[in-house]
């Protein structure tokens, strides 16, 4: 079956490390990638989309990766802020207009 | 990034009433929006896609009826839950999307519904 998998617990961690976010996927052969940020009791704000011929991509302090061959994107935030904290959503293109989510994972960035 | 306002954010009503959501591109024409449904910690759960002057395409398992989608203009698109029902307490957040915007999707800020 195919699914979009991120890491259901939630990452903790020190106010200017880095934090490093999951997002697997199988069954799936998707032509681009995204990452969306998701606050309590909003909608999801888009922060970067990656295809599936680039390796890598940044955004200020956001960087991403995508590896088609293991089916993998990691979601990097350097110099994480408390700011940063909140619901990241790994998102792909099964083709057509859909776009299908995973459960996303929340992150705390402690001062 | 677009504008997408969502309305109303929160709304609490009888059960057996019926509920509109709208759901606006503010600054560009929205060929498509879709309208997703989120249980809390759960993923956004796509209920429908709607394209402008066409019915809108349901997923396996949402019910036509219960779930009208009107998709009027390419700025506007609503959602109606008719005869609501505690079980359709939720998330509802809807998104619009256009191609010349690049694949990505612009959410509302949502609505949430609490049905007593």
């Amino acid at each position: 079956s195919q699914k979009i998998e991120q890491n259901s617990e939630a990452l903790n961690i020190q106010e200017g490390k880095t934090a490093t976010l999951t997002c697997n996927y199988t069954n799936y052969s998707p032509a681009y990638l995204q990452w969306y940020r998701q606050d309590p009791g909003r909608g999801p704000v888009f922060l970067l989309l990656i295809r599936e011929n680039e390796k890598e991509k940044r955004k200020e302090r956001l960087k991403v990766t995508f590896d088609t061959t293991l089916k993998q994107s990691l979601f990097h935030i350097t110099a994480s802020q408390p700011a940063d904290s909140a619901t990241y959503l790994c998102a792909l293109d099964p083709g057509g207009f859909k776009t299908i989510f995973g459960a996303g994972t929340r992150l705390f960035v402690k001062a | 990034g677009a504008v997408v306002s969502q309305h109303p954010s929160w709304v609490i009503c009888k059960s057996g009433t019926s509920v509109k959501i709208e759901c606006r591109s503010l600054d560009f024409q929205a060929t498509t929006m879709f309208w997703y449904r989120q249980f809390p910690k759960q993923s956004l759960m796509l209920m429908a896609t709607s394209n402008e002057g066409s019915k809108a395409t349901y997923e396996q398992g949402v019910e036509k009826d219960k779930f009208l989608i009107n998709h009027a203009s390419l700025t506007l698109s609503t959602l109606t839950v008719t005869s609501a029902h505690p079980e359709d307490s939720s998330f509802y957040i809807c998104s619009a999307f256009s191609r010349d915007r690049g694949n990505i999707q612009y959410f509302g800020a949502g609505t949430r519904l609490s049905v007593l």
